[in-house]
């Protein structure tokens, strides 16, 4: 069963860039038609969904955040990371790192755990 | 503001039947696969729906989905206590080039 683990500073401070990486256990990341995804959660809030690397490599951002986000993966480590350049304290949030395509094609079939990230001086 | 409406709560009591609607446009819903999560306090989200009305292995059938339109709703009949927790849908929009998920629905079991 894959499992997915989010590891990152805790706290950022503004306009710095904030860097997550997902390591993934019990699977390789260069195996399967999967999309490797980053979703956040402001405290007491909804879900928003930042973007995607496809298995081709090819990436899909949340047009929103597009000019601040990169997504990345490194097969050797079995990891894919997420930068989000100049943030603010609207960019506080719960980071999920999660896969699309296990079992279901247009859906998030795995979760990490989350881990909060704090934008502040 | 959500591009997927939800209602922010729904309550019922221990054993009854609610349903939780997810209301969208053409080029979301409408033309595209809903998938419904879970979310339990203090953890992550739980895919409990995908492609409008399926369930993975160990997700109870106390739980469907159904689609008509533009609109999806989750179902969850004989409820639990432990059944109390924020659900979202989410599904691709096509005119966004983005996925988006609804607001959430804080499910009370009273």
């Amino acid at each position: 069963q894959v499992q997915l683990q989010e590891s990152g500073p805790g706290l950022v401070k503004p306009s710095q860039t904030l860097s997550l990486t997902c390591t993934v256990s019990g699977g390789s990341i260069s195996s399967g038609d999967y999309y490797w995804s980053w979703i956040r959660q402001p405290p007491g809030k909804g879900l928003e969904w930042i973007g995607y690397i496809y298995y081709s490599g090819s990436t899909y951002y949340n047009p929103s955040l597009k000019s601040r986000v990169t997504i990345s993966v490194d097969t050797s480590k079995n990891q894919f990371s997420l930068k989000l350049s100049s943030v603010t304290a609207a960019d506080t949030a719960v980071y999920y790192c999660a896969i699309g395509g296990v079992i279901a094609p247009f859906a998030f079939d795995i979760w990490g755990q989350g881990t909060m990230v704090t934008v502040s001086s | 503001q959500s591009v997927l409406t939800q209602p922010p709560s729904v309550s019922a009591a221990p054993g009854q039947k609610v349903t939780i609607s997810c209301s969208g446009s053409s080029s979301n819903i409408g033309n595209n696969y809903v998938s419904w999560y879970q979310q339990l306090p203090g953890t992550a989200p739980k895919l409990l729906i995908y492609d409008n009305n399926k369930r993975p292995s160990g997700i109870p059938d106390r739980f469907s989905g159904s689609k008509s339109g533009t609109s999806a709703t989750l179902g969850i009949t004989g409820l639990q206590t432990g059944d109390e927790a924020d659900y979202y849908c989410g599904t691709w929009d096509s005119s966004l080039s983005c996925w988006v998920f609804g607001g959430g629905t804080k499910l009370t079991v009273l």
